[in-house]
């Protein structure tokens, strides 16, 4: 299967802890997205990325988020010091709006 | 921002029915897209507008891309089972390519069998 995959499928962590997911986008796809879904929403952009290159990042990308996409392959999304409030569905899209199925995490 | 309005935000429905959602925008689109999210997975792509006016099949679904370019629905005739979720528009807050994309709410899905 050649589709978007995401790891870990799902996180559990305490308040104040860091943690990092990882997406692995269609290969030979330039373009590689991160979202973020809270309940009863649809998905909200955070951040994109062509090639290597961080292009664009939505106000929602507070400075505990980061991105990386160092060989413009797979990236990592990493959220410092978590909150609550980060407790969401962070997805995963590639160049042609194709959805990986997501990482679940929950802040305690 | 753009947003994009969905209606009806859920809808119960037989099997067997067809059903029908509409998306609605503030400012103009040049593509619109619809996905299908299923519980605790990531949206699936169903069909892709490009065109106003265009109006796409895919099996049981048939997507319109209003002429306005300020709207768009999704149809799906003979509903089973399967058909369950919730289902998204979405269009480009970006350039032309991009898939940086601005997502409507939602319309929740249920059939009865």
């Amino acid at each position: 299967d050649t589709g978007v995959s995401q790891d870990p499928r799902h996180k559990i962590t305490k308040r104040g802890q860091n943690v990092t997911f990882r997406c692995d986008p269609i290969s030979e796809h330039n373009r590689l997205y991160w979202y973020r879904q809270t309940l009863g929403q649809g998905p909200e952009f955070l951040t994109y990325f062509q090639n290597e290159a961080q292009l664009e990042k939505s106000r929602l990308l507070s400075d505990r988020f980061s991105a990386e996409r160092p060989k413009g392959s797979f990236s990592t999304l990493e959220i410092q010091r978590t909150e609550q409030g980060d407790s969401a569905m962070y997805l995963c899209a590639s160049s042609l709006g194709q959805f990986g199925p997501g990482t679940r995490l929950t802040v305690l | 921002g753009q947003q994009l309005n969905q209606s009806p935000q859920s809808m119960f429905i037989q099997e067997g029915e067809d059903v029908s959602m509409n998306c609605t925008s503030s400012s103009i689109f040049n593509t619109w897209l619809w996905y299908k999210q299923d519980p605790g997975e990531g949206p699936v792509l169903l069909i892709a507008l490009y065109k106003a006016g265009e109006l796409t099949s895919n099996g049981r679904l048939t997507a319109q891309f209003g002429i306005t370019r300020k709207d768009s629905f999704l149809n799906i005739s003979a509903s089973i089972p399967s058909d369950v979720g919730i289902y998204f528009c979405a269009g480009p807050s970006s350039g032309a390519g991009s898939y940086q994309l601005t997502f409507g709410k939602g319309t929740k899905l249920s059939v009865i069998p």
